[in-house]
């Protein structure tokens, strides 16, 4: 079975601290994607990245960064985080080849920064 | 622009009740389009998709949907719902032409079932 693996659940973090969101695929594929979801906002992309160490920003990349060394990993880093940022964070990849299938996501992991 | 509209926040049903939950989308060609669900604390799953052919798509769980270029719609229907539905729902579109890999998600539509 396909998997997106983010590597928390959930995380409490102080303002501040610099903050790191691991996402892993299996899948072998090209795509990888961050977003943030929030009641009656629903998915906002943050960055996403095409092919290892290659990235481009989303709609709302303020106040974050994203690191993709090896084709499988892609981390999204919180520099300095602020309360705005307590949310639900989603992980997902996709295949250049495949785009008709979607997305395949993770868990997700909910971020309290207080 | 791009974009995907769920016109309706919150839906309520009864239990064994038909379902039909909304999306309309904005797309200078015919997208890509995808139901997602999503149950609480959890990611999304995929229901189902349509990128050609039949415009009638059947998904998992008992859902299905119909694509209507000439309503730009894409809704989301099941013939009986079950009390394991209760979840959000999420539409979402991706540009079919190479280079525009990027969902576009609707707002989401919170489905509540009732006995």
């Amino acid at each position: 079975d396909v998997k997106v693996t983010q590597s928390s659940r959930y995380l409490v973090k102080r303002t501040g601290e610099k903050v790191f969101l691991e996402c892993v695929q299996d899948m072998d594929h090209e795509n990888m994607f961050w977003y943030r979801q929030d009641p009656g906002l629903g998915l906002r992309l943050i960055y996403f990245s095409y092919d290892v160490k290659m990235k481009e920003k989303g709609d709302i990349p303020e106040g974050y960064s994203v690191s993709r060394e090896k084709k499988e990993r892609f981390s999204l880093i919180l520099e300095s985080a602020s309360t705005n940022q307590t949310s639900m964070y989603l992980c997902a990849s996709s295949s250049t080849l495949g785009l008709n299938y979607g997305y395949t996501f993770g868990s997700g992991t909910r971020l309290t920064v207080v | 622009a791009q974009s995907v509209t769920q016109p309706d926040i919150h839906i309520t049903v009864s239990e064994g009740a038909s379902l039909e939950l909304r999306c309309n989308y904005s797309y200078g060609a015919t997208p890509y389009l995808f139901w997602y669900v999503q149950s609480p604390g959890q990611g999304l799953q995929l229901l189902l998709k349509y990128f050609s052919g039949d415009t009638l798509v059947q998904g998992i769980k008992g859902f299905e949907a119909e694509f209507k270029r000439s309503q730009s719609s894409f809704n989301l229907r099941k013939p009986s719902v079950h009390w394991s539905d209760a979840a959000e729902y999420f539409c979402a579109g991706l540009g079919s032409n190479f280079g525009n890999e990027k969902l576009t998600f609707g707002t989401g539509t919170r489905l509540t079932i009732i006995p």
